[in-house]
């Protein structure tokens, strides 16, 4: 079906682990991004691409890494996990950015332990 | 910086009650503002979106914005609220990349 998902939708880790949120769209939208939702923060931007091979930082990049070797995939990496990343993940793609909007996936709930 | 920010944090209705939520913006040139909704153990769907032309925008499930420029404002109403729009609301702008603000809290009681 077409659509973006995410995987895992929940995932348990511990302290110093390195874990890989996935996120996979369907529709060739350009732009990608990665949010963490947290109580009092809203969603806060952590990284985005505009296409292929071109990533750059949000608002909370540290302790993320993304890549984007395909336009329909957009992997977040927490290389050493912290509990302060325990958080609920959200890829979101839009065709062009701005103008056309932005959908969202169902979310991926990390719990670092 | 481009931000949003929302000013209530938790607003507590009773049904058939009206509801308004603020939002303002601060942009620079063109300005893409958006409100989502994300119902309890859900990802967020939109409600709304504003790009140009008429400020007044209409969304689903009966809620609407209204754009000031002058106020830099884009706040969210809806007349007569059901127990089923117990949810959180953001606000959101965009250039190419977009930005939320913290969130609004809104229970409605039966």
């Amino acid at each position: 079906d077409a659509g973006i998902t995410q995987s895992p939708r929940y995932k348990i880790t511990e302290t110093g682990r390195q874990v890989t949120l996935m996120c996979h769209q369907t529709w060739s939208h350009s732009y990608m991004f990665w949010y963490r939702q947290d109580l009092g923060h809203g969603l806060r931007l952590i990284y985005y691409s505009a296409a292929a091979d071109i990533t750059d930082k949000g608002e909370v990049p540290d302790g993320y890494v993304v890549s984007r070797s395909k336009t329909e995939n957009f992997p977040l990496t927490l290389e050493s996990a912290t509990r302060s990343q325990t958080s609920v993940y959200f890829c979101a793609s839009s065709p062009t950015g701005g103008n056309y909007g932005y959908t969202f996936g169902s979310g991926t709930r990390l719990t670092v332990v | 910086a481009q931000s949003v920010s929302q000013h209530n944090h938790h607003v507590i209705l009773s049904e058939a009650a009206s509801l308004e939520l603020g939002c303002n913006y601060s942009y620079g040139g063109t300005v893409n503002l958006f409100w989502y909704v994300q119902y309890p153990g859900q990802h967020l769907q939109l409600l709304l979106k504003y790009f140009s032309g008429d400020p007044l925008v209409k969304g689903i499930k009966g809620f609407e914005a209204e754009f000031i420029k002058s106020k830099f404002s884009f706040n969210l109403r809806k007349p007569s609220v059901q127990w089923s729009d117990t949810a959180e609301y953001f606000c959101a702008g965009a250039d190419y990349k977009l930005s939320f603000g913290a969130g609004t809290t809104v229970t409605v009681r039966a």
